[in-house]
């Protein structure tokens, strides 16, 4: 059975504070991605990857940053943790067929910055 | 540039009543569509997909969709309604660079 798994459901951070969150996909696919989920914006892209080491940032990547030294793993990195990060943060992983393949969605974690 | 919008976002429907979820959408070139559903505090899950061939397409738990390039439109249907079909519902547009655009979302409610 296909799974991406994140590493934290729930996580409080303090303001000012460095967060990880991670994602792993057992998959093999190329493509992984992070988005943020908020009441009323829907998913909205902060950064994806098409290969190891390699990132392309998406529409919101200002106060984030990423990691993926091995396909399987794609982390996504507040430098610096605010309170207006405060959201459902969701991992999505996909094969390399030009667009046709969907996004296979890890359960989310939901962080509260305070 | 690919876009979705969703109107309505908010559904309520009587258990055993129509479900129609509406998509249209904006795409430069021929779209991939989706519609995935989320339960309260879980991910995405995958409802249908169109690519290509057969404009009806049918998907999990009864759900189906129709692609009208006319229209532009990808609208989620299902027959009757279920107490456990209650939840968010997001339609997508993908493009041959793999991204997703995804809808802000409709919330079903089923009323019992």
């Amino acid at each position: 059975d296909v799974k991406v798994t994140q590493s934290s459901r729930y996580l409080v951070k303090r303001t000012g504070e460095k967060v990880f969150l991670e994602c792993v996909q057992d998959m093999d696919h190329e493509n992984m991605f992070w988005y943020r989920q908020d009441p009323g914006l829907g998913l909205r892209l902060i950064y994806f990857s098409y290969d190891v080491k390699m990132k392309e940032k998406g529409d919101i990547p200002e106060g984030y940053s990423v990691s993926r030294e091995k396909k399987e793993r794609f982390s996504l990195i507040l430098e610096s943790a605010s309170t207006n990060q405060t959201s459902m943060y969701l991992c999505a992983s996909s094969g390399s067929d030009r667009g046709k393949t969907e996004q296979y969605f890890g359960p989310g974690t939901r962080l509260t910055v305070t | 540039a690919q876009s979705v919008t969703q109107l309505g976002s908010h559904v309520s429907v009587s258990e055993g009543a129509l479900v129609l979820l509406r998509c249209n959408y904006s795409s430069s070139v021929p779209p991939y569509l989706f519609w995935y559903v989320q339960y309260p505090n879980q991910g995405l899950q995958l409802l249908l997909k169109y690519t290509t061939g057969a404009t009806l397409v049918k998907g999990i738990n009864g759900f189906e969709a129709e692609f009208k390039k006319s229209e532009t439109s990808f609208h989620l249907t299902k027959p009757s309604a279920h107490m456990s079909d209650a939840a968010e519902y997001f339609c997508a547009v993908s493009d041959a660079g793999n991204q997703f655009y995804f809808g802000t979302g409709t919330s079903l409610t089923v009323i019992p």
